[in-house]
Parts: structure tokens; C-alpha cells; sequence
């Protein structure tokens, strides 16, 4: 299958900062990149759908200027976490698909918020 | 509204049993169902779609419309099969095929 990378897998911060999460479609043109976050032990909650060139569209209750997502080129989608608090603290998982084809998962990223 | 309901936490099965993993959806239309699978410290991957009608490491999973349901079912489980299943279903409304997960079944299968 398709492989979707996320980079980084791991990262604290402190409170406040900013952080940006890479996912990257390896070895297909995605036009549609998703972010989920899953609380522990929970599901996965879409956060956003992200297609290349336009606007990502949020889901209701995820603040757009809190999570900034830029989807660049079809093979690269960035989420930032802007001014983040230990609130924020999440497993954030992307995934990416191409039309209507399966969607592929990145591995993840640990965002600790401290 | 899109909803994917997935009544157990936990399913706790001894090795050779039959296990049976509930999913009921709920859509206005015609829904594309998927059966996902995360092993431990693995990435979320395609387990099944109920298009494909395929069996895959002994799963099967039948959409039934008129129950709205979309049960994961092997006949005898493997230790190896303990994991996180995800039931989902992405709808055609809108501008984006987007994947609505439910809350996940933990199977854990006894020696």
C-alpha cells in the first residue's frame, strides 16, 4: 500500500509555542489530506479536511486559527498548533487519500504540551 | 448526521472462539463502510471495506441495510488478532469522501 509519513513522531513544547506537524504522502499525489486527533483510548476525531490549493474545511467546533492547516502540493500537508497549551496535548494522525481511493494513515505524532 | 456506533470497549475472547465486533451506522444515504485495524504501537490500516466483499486474515464483514449494520465477524480468533478495530463510514456529501470513525472495540484474545 501507500505510505503517509508524519514528522515529527514525537515533540514537547512549552506552553505557548508553536508547532508544526508535517504529513507527507510518500509515493502517491494526494488530493486530500484528513487530520484526526485521538484522545487516549478514544476514536479518532476529524479535525479537518485539507485539499491542495484551497482552504481546509474544519470540522464544527475545531478553531480554525488555533489549528492552521496549509496543504501546499499534493504530497505535503502541515498542521500548526499555534500558541498551544497543555490542553492540546494529543495524538494527532493524518491521513491521505487519493479520490475516492482507501485513505492511508501516517504513524502519528505525540504532541506533549508542558 | 453522519454516526458510527460501536457498543463495546472491550471484547475479550479465548483463542479458537468466535468473535463477532458490533457496528451500526447511521446515514441518510448510501455510505461506503470500512473496518480499520491498529496493532500495537502500529499505524491505522485498512482492515476491510464492505465493497470488496473479500475475507481478509479469516474477517468478513456484511453490510446489512436494514439493520444499518456492519458486524466484523471471524469464526475462530488468533492471539495475533488482538488489536483496535474501528468501524467507518464515508458518505458523498459535500465537498469531501471524509472517513467518520467510531469509538473503536479493543480485542484482546486469551491464550
Amino acid at each position: 500500500g501507500a505510505v503517509v509519513s508524519q514528522h515529527p513522531s514525537r515533540v514537547i513544547c512549552k506552553s505557548g509555542t508553536s508547532v508544526k506537524i508535517e504529513c507527507r504522502s510518500l509515493d502517491f499525489q494526494a488530493t486530500t489530506m484528513f487530520w484526526y486527533r485521538q484522545f487516549p483510548k478514544q476514536s479518532l476525531m476529524l479535525m479537518a479536511t485539507s485539499n491542495e490549493g484551497s482552504k481546509a474545511t474544519y470540522e464544527q467546533g475545531v478553531e480554525k486559527d488555533k489549528f492552521l492547516i496549509n496543504h501546499a502540493s499534493l504530497t505535503l500537508s502541515t498542521l500548526t498548533v499555534t500558541s498551544a497549551h497543555p490542553e492540546d496535548s494529543s495524538f494527532y494522525i493524518c491521513s491521505a487519500s487519493l479520490g475516492s481511493t482507501e485513505a492511508f494513515f501516517g504513524q502519528g505524532t505525540r504532541l506533549t504540551v508542558v | 448526521a453522519q454516526r458510527v456506533t460501536q457498543p463495546e470497549k472491550l471484547l475479550s475472547v479465548f483463542k479458537g472462539a468466535p468473535v463477532e465486533l458490533k457496528c451500526n451506522y447511521s446515514y441518510s444515504g448510501s455510505p461506503e463502510l470500512f473496518w480499520y485495524v491498529q496493532y500495537s504501537r502500529q499505524r491505522l490500516q485498512l482492515l476491510l471495506r464492505h465493497i470488496s466483499r473479500e475475507s481478509i486474515k479469516g474477517f468478513t464483514a456484511d453490510l446489512n441495510k436494514g439493520e444499518t449494520s456492519f458486524h466484523l465477524k471471524k469464526p475462530f480468533a488468533q492471539e495475533e488478532d488482538s488489536a483496535m478495530y474501528y468501524c467507518a463510514l464515508r458518505g458523498y456529501g459535500g465537498a469531501t469522501n471524509k472517513l467518520i470513525f467510531g469509538t473503536g472495540t479493543l480485542l484482546a484474545v486469551q491464550p
